[in-house]
C-alpha cells in the first residue's frame, strides 16, 4: 500500500453499538489525525496523534477515543454510537520531510451513518 | 473565537479565471493551506503559504497577506474538472489545522 487506508468504506450502525474505525499509513508520518466532516460546516478535529504513545483531543473529542500504539495505525473508537455521530470521517497524517511543514495527507474517508 | 470565511458557492465558465478569497481570524498564524475536494473523495492538498506574497504553481496560484489576514487562490484556464470544493486552512499557534467549510466551485461550459 501507498498513502493511507481507511476502513470500512462506509457503515451503518444501530445506535448504542460499538464500532472502531481504521486507519493505517505507510509514510512513516508522526502525526495523524481523525476529522469528522458535515455538511456546511467543514472538517472538525476530533483527536490527534503527534507521535507514536501520545494522543490528544480536537474541537469535538466527546464520544469518541483513539489510541496510537505503534506508528502506522490510529483507529477510532465509537464506545455508544448516537444518530449525531453520522457523519464522514477521514483520517490524516503528516510529517513527511521535503514537504511544506505540517502537510496534511488525507485518507479517503469512511461514511458511517448511525440509526 | 477562531474562525475561517469563505464563500459558499461560485460559479464561473470554463477557460475563464475565478479567485476564491479567505479571511481568518486565529489564535497565531504558522501558515495558510489550499486544498481541493471533488465530491466525495478527500481533500488533496494544493498550495502553502507562510510569507506575504503570491505562489505560483501551474493554473493555480495563492496569494497571502498576513496584517490582513487574507488570503486567495486564483485558478486560471478553468477546466471542468476543476468543479470541486476548495479549502482554506490556517495553522495556528498549537499547530492544529483550521478549517473554513469551503467553497463549492461550479463550472459551466
Amino acid at each position: 500500500i501507498a498513502g493511507i487506508t481507511q476502513a470500512p468504506t462506509s457503515q451503518i450502525l444501530a445506535a448504542g453499538r460499538r464500532m472502531t474505525l481504521r486507519c493505517t499509513q505507510d509514510m512513516r508520518h508522526n502525526a495523524m489525525y481523525w476529522y469528522r466532516q458535515d455538511l456546511g460546516l467543514g472538517l472538525r478535529l476530533i483527536h490527534y496523534s503527534n507521535t507514536a504513545g501520545t494522543t490528544g483531543k480536537g474541537e469535538v473529542p466527546d464520544g469518541y477515543s483513539v489510541s496510537r500504539a505503534n506508528t502506522d495505525d490510529f483507529p477510532l473508537t465509537l464506545a455508544s454510537a448516537v444518530p449525531s455521530q453520522t457523519s464522514v470521517y477521514f483520517c490524516a497524517s503528516s510529517g513527511e520531510a521535503g514537504g511544506p511543514a505540517d502537510t496534511q495527507y488525507f485518507g479517503p474517508g469512511t461514511r458511517l451513518t448511525v440509526l | 473565537g477562531q474562525n475561517i470565511d469563505q464563500p459558499t458557492e461560485m460559479t464561473a465558465t470554463e477557460g475563464a479565471i475565478v479567485q476564491i478569497n479567505c479571511t481568518y481570524q486565529t489564535s497565531g498564524f504558522n501558515g495558510l493551506f489550499w486544498y481541493q475536494q471533488h465530491a466525495g473523495e478527500a481533500p488533496t492538498f494544493l498550495s502553502y503559504n507562510v510569507l506575504d506574497g503570491l505562489e505560483e504553481k501551474g493554473r493555480f496560484s495563492s496569494f497571502l497577506s498576513r496584517s490582513k489576514g487574507y488570503s486567495y487562490l486564483l485558478l486560471k484556464e478553468l477546466q471542468m474538472k476543476d468543479s470541486a470544493s476548495y479549502l482554506c486552512a490556517v495553522l495556528d499557534s498549537n499547530y492544529q489545522l483550521i478549517w473554513g467549510a469551503g467553497t463549492k466551485l461550479i463550472i459551466k461550459p
